[in-house]
């Protein structure tokens, strides 16, 4: 168990909705991190914060957004979802960032599916 | 922005000793490579981390030679538990940089 926990561990949705994904850190980290993994592509980083902040951005859609609170719980939003952002959405976190952000715990994922 | 690959996969028995390459051709000075092992169905999980030279910690060791240009992670004495993808990550020296995963090596450890 690495302290990362995410919510929902699956979502099933249709085409064109909307989706949250929500990620809680471990304890006292403060930077998070976003990952898609896809059978075609890998994992994608797609973006990081740090305390609140956007801090460095990936292959990001514009359909996705994402947001660090002051608790530092972090959402993926995930708009006019198109069959091909079906994948695993992994949140990360690791305690600062630069050479720490190396070393980063992975949730164990949330599996969305668009039909 | 670096384009990292990687084998795709490998084969080993129990035992020997396994190293996988990652090649990072355009890797910046910034940058700091990581290593990460992934179960099916699980998040990627920490293994090592390096800049340059070699480093080693109780489970492998990582060897990037002075180009920075590769990076070649050593597993010895593999169990049948170490069968998983293993994946290089490039970036975060700065903590501004986006982060480049290499394209996997599903490593399959045979009795």
């Amino acid at each position: 168990d690495s302290g990362v926990t995410q919510t929902p561990k699956h979502l099933i949705t249709a085409t064109g909705q909307r989706v949250t994904l929500r990620c809680s850190p471990r304890s006292g980290d403060l930077s998070v991190y976003w990952y898609q993994q896809s059978l075609d592509q890998g994992l994608q980083f797609l973006i990081q914060y740090y305390n609140g902040e956007e801090r460095a951005k990936g292959n990001i859609l514009e359909r996705f957004s994402a947001q660090q609170f002051p608790d530092l719980h972090s959402e993926l939003n995930l708009s006019s979802l198109e069959l091909g952002d079906s994948a695993l959405y992994f949140c990360a976190s690791s305690p600062g960032v630069g050479t720490t952000s190396g070393e980063q715990y992975f949730g164990p994922g949330t599996r969305l599916t668009v039909t | 922005l670096a384009k990292t690959t990687q084998p795709i996969s490998m084969d080993s028995y129990e035992g020997q000793e396994v190293n996988i390459t990652c090649s990072h051709n355009n890797i910046a000075t910034n940058d700091y490579i990581t290593w990460y092992q992934q179960f099916p169905s699980q998040g990627p999980r920490f293994i090592i981390q390096g800049y340059k030279t070699k480093v080693t910690n109780e489970v492998a060791s990582l060897f990037i030679p002075a180009d920075r240009k590769s990076s070649t992670l050593s597993l010895p004495r593999v169990s049948l538990s170490d069968t998983a993808v293993y994946y290089c990550l490039v970036g975060g020296g700065t903590g501004f940089q986006k982060l480049v995963f290499g394209t996997g090596t599903r490593l399959l450890v045979s009795p």
